[in-house]
């Protein structure tokens, strides 16, 4: 079992609606936890970290974190072709830090 | 500009060359790390650094050697390249270990 799970994808959402990407992790002494976007061609950018349950709101971005369930997730609002991208989840325990393998989105005009 | 800067940007190799790869930053982070970036495999970690002086092996270490003399510099080196090496090196660097990620714009290597 893989430390962090992600849908590969590609997902694709219409232009305006809400993109809704998936995360799930093995590790319960998971700390912190980390949205990344990457660009065709281009380096991981840090997009959103959340420590703590519940729903941390960035702009058009909002984290969801759920303990429990070991599950986080990342909503794009009002979603524009400028999102289209790979979203990389990570967790870190503090010591250990694990990267999901991404989600690919389309955001179609 | 407050960042991580790679060097080469891109390399076409010949198999059995030595090569370094290049990774200076200016954010006085203690941590570094050097991962590699493959299609369907996602960020795999070769080395990393908690701070200057100290070096440790993560998931792919094999063929390569890292080097910490300083806090800002962090290359990493491949004795002898062979054609599975080919693959986009990204180094990265955190306040701490366990804290976000900068990542540097990559280094696209081709061992041929």
């Amino acid at each position: 079992q893989k430390e962090v799970e992600q849908n590969s994808g590609p997902l694709s959402v219409p232009e305006g609606a809400i993109a809704s990407l998936n995360c799930t992790y093995s590790d319960r002494g998971s700390q912190s936890f980390f949205w990344y976007r990457q660009y065709s061609g281009k380096s991981p950018e840090l997009i959103m970290f959340i420590y703590s349950n519940g729903d941390k709101e960035d702009g058009r971005f909002t984290a969801q974190l759920n303990k429990a369930s070991q599950y986080v997730s990342l909503l794009i609002r009002d979603s524009q072709p400028s999102d289209s991208a790979t979203y990389l989840c990570a967790v870190s325990n503090g010591n250990q830090f694990y990267f999901g393998t991404g989600t690919s989105l389309t955001v179609i005009p | 500009i407050a960042g991580i800067t790679q060097a080469p940007t891109s390399q076409i190799l010949a198999a059995g060359r030595r090569m370094t790869l290049r990774c200076t930053q200016d954010m006085r982070h203690n941590a570094m790390y050097w991962y590699r970036q493959d299609l369907g495999l996602g960020l795999r970690l070769i080395h990393y650094s908690n701070t200057a002086g100290t070096t440790g092996k993560g998931e792919v270490p094999d063929g390569y050697s890292v080097s910490r003399a300083n806090t800002d510099d962090f290359p990493l080196t491949l004795a002898s390249a062979v054609p599975s090496q080919t693959s986009v090196y990204f180094c990265a660097s955190s306040v701490d270990r366990g804290g976000g990620y900068t990542f540097g714009s990559g280094t696209r290597l081709t061992v041929v």
